[in-house]
C-alpha cells in the first residue's frame, strides 16, 4: 500500500517570502500522479498542481511549483511570493496508474502567511 | 456547472439517529468519491463509484455506513444509527473518466452527532 508523509505539521511565512512543503511517499509503482490540494479555511479542497511520475519535468502553476526527485520519493511544493491568501492547509496526494481510483493523502502543513 | 454540490453543509444530530448526506457530482464526471476528514485520521476514502456503480467501499468503517447512487447525479451516504465518533467532515468529490484529471471537491457537510 501507498503512504504519503508530510513531515512539517505547521509552517508559516511572511509575505512575499518563499515557501516550501515537504512530502515524501511510498510506492513500489513506476508510474503514478502527484497532487497538492489547498484547504483554505473555507473547507473547500482545492487542486493546486499535479505532477505525473513518467514526466522529468517539474510541474508549475504560476508562483506554484514543485520539486519531483522520483528516485528519493520526494515532492516538495514551492510557494513564491507568498500572498495572504496562501494561508491554508495543504495536502499531498499520490495517485496509483494501475486501476486503482483511491487518492491517498498526507496529513497535512497548516501554512499561515504573516502579513 | 456549479462544481459539486453537497448537502446539508452542516449537521447536527442526536446519537442513534440516522444521518442522510447528500451529493450531486459535476454533470458529465463518471467517478464519485466519499471521503471523511478528521483530526485523528485525516483525509479518508470511503467509498468510490464509477459510473453508478460502487467499485471500492473498503473503507467504509461499519455496517453503519451505507452509500448509494441511484443515478448519474445524485449519491447519498447515510449513517445508521450514528455515533459521537461519526463526528467528522465529510466530503463528495467527481472526476471523469482516468483519475489523471482533477477530482473536484464539495464543500464538506461537517457532522457532529451528540
Amino acid at each position: 500500500a501507498q503512504t504519503v508523509t508530510q513531515s512539517q505539521p505547521e509552517m508559516s511565512v511572511q509575505e512575499a517570502e518563499t515557501v516550501t512543503l515537504s512530502c515524501t511517499y511510498d510506492t513500489s509503482e513506476s508510474n503514478y500522479y502527484l497532487f497538492w490540494y489547498k484547504q483554505p479555511p473555507s473547507r473547500q479542497m482545492i487542486l493546486v498542481i499535479r505532477q505525473e511520475a513518467y514526466k522529468q519535468q517539474n510541474a508549475t502553476e504560476n508562483r506554484f511549483s514543485v520539486n519531483f526527485q522520483k528516485a528519493a520519493k520526494s515532492f516538495s511544493l514551492k510557494i513564491s511570493d507568498s500572498q495572504l491568501g496562501d494561508t491554508a492547509m495543504y495536502f499531498c496526494a499520490f495517485l496509483s496508474n494501475f486501476g486503482n481510483e483511491k487518492l491517498t493523502f498526507g496529513t497535512g502543513t497548516r501554512l499561515t502567511i504573516i502579513p | 456547472d456549479a462544481g459539486v454540490i453537497q448537502s446539508p453543509r452542516h449537521e447536527v444530530t442526536e446519537m442513534g439517529q440516522e444521518v442522510t448526506l447528500r451529493c450531486k457530482p459535476i454533470s458529465g464526471h463518471d467517478y464519485l468519491f466519499w471521503y471523511r476528514q478528521t483530526m485523528m485520521r485525516g483525509l479518508e476514502l470511503l467509498i468510490y463509484f464509477n459510473n453508478n456503480v460502487p467499485i471500492d467501499d473498503s473503507g467504509m468503517p461499519e455496517d453503519r455506513f451505507s452509500a448509494k447512487m441511484p443515478n448519474a447525479s445524485f449519491s447519498t451516504l447515510k449513517i445508521q444509527p450514528s455515533e459521537p465518533r461519526d463526528s467528522a467532515v465529510y466530503f463528495c468529490a467527481s472526476s471523469f473518466h482516468r483519475s489523471n484529471t482533477e477530482a473536484f471537491f464539495g464543500q464538506g457537510t461537517r457532522l457532529t452527532v451528540v
